[in-house]
């Protein structure tokens, strides 16, 4: 089946510090991987994404590159700031049709100052 | 332009309440979805409509009835509230038939509290 395996949280950095969050999928075929931000109080916003092998995902400063050999799809930041303070998600979509964006558990991220 | 608008953003209300949580999107999506997030912030999808009709229904109590009464809507109403159904709900939507190039749209949530 489809599913997708996120790094525990909490996860908490100093200001400036790498962040990396795992993401692991298991699909059948080629899915689109994604990763979503939920900042405090507010909705899912798509953060960035990639639907092919190798491609790399940007926004924000914020990277991932989806990895079929590995199947995994690591969001990084190579210096986080207190504003990136929020819950990530990475998601996979398989197919076309509905009902088939399959979510990890979420990791909860705080940046200190 | 608000894509996936929800409403209302908070609400408070009594164990054994009837209540509505209502959603509108204006990108043209074929489908729609309610999603529960609970304390942990785990999401459960719960309901989604594909051009009206009900195409999945995830096991939850039948107290909550999605209605659609157009491809653009779809609300969720809640019968006999319990405490058990505080947490934050999601609307979403997406467009489907094409690449899986997109991810779903979601609203910012409505934040249910059951007193």
């Amino acid at each position: 089946g489809n599913s997708v395996t996120q790094m525990e949280g909490p996860v908490t950095l100093s200001e400036e510090a790498f962040l990396t969050i795992n993401c692991t999928y298991t699909a059948t075929g080629y899915p689109s991987l994604f990763w979503y931000v939920q900042y405090p109080g507010e909705g899912l916003q798509l953060l960035l994404k990639a639907t092919k092998a190798d491609d790399k995902g940007s926004n924000k400063g914020f990277e991932a590159t989806y990895r079929k050999e590995t199947t995994s799809f690591h969001l990084e930041k190579g210096s986080v700031q207190v504003s990136d303070s929020a819950v990530y998600f990475c998601a996979l979509r398989r197919g076309t049709g509905a009902n088939n964006l399959f979510f990890g558990t979420g990791t909860r991220l705080t940046v200190i100052p | 332009d608000t894509a996936v608008s929800q409403t209302p953003k908070y609400l408070v209300t009594q164990m054994g309440n009837d209540k509505s949580i209502k959603c509108e999107q204006n990108l043209g999506h074929d489908t729609m979805y309610w999603y529960k997030q609970d304390s942990k912030k785990f999401l459960k999808i719960m309901f989604s409509y594909n051009n009206k009709e009900l195409i999945i229904n995830e096991t939850v109590p039948n107290r909550f009835s999605p209605k659609s009464p157009d491809k653009a809507h779809l609300n969720l109403h809640i019968n006999s509230l319990e405490l058990g159904d505080s947490a934050v709900y999601f609307c979403a939507s997406s467009q489907d038939g094409g690449p899986a190039n997109y991810g779903y749209t979601f609203g910012s949530g409505t934040r249910l509290t059951v007193v």
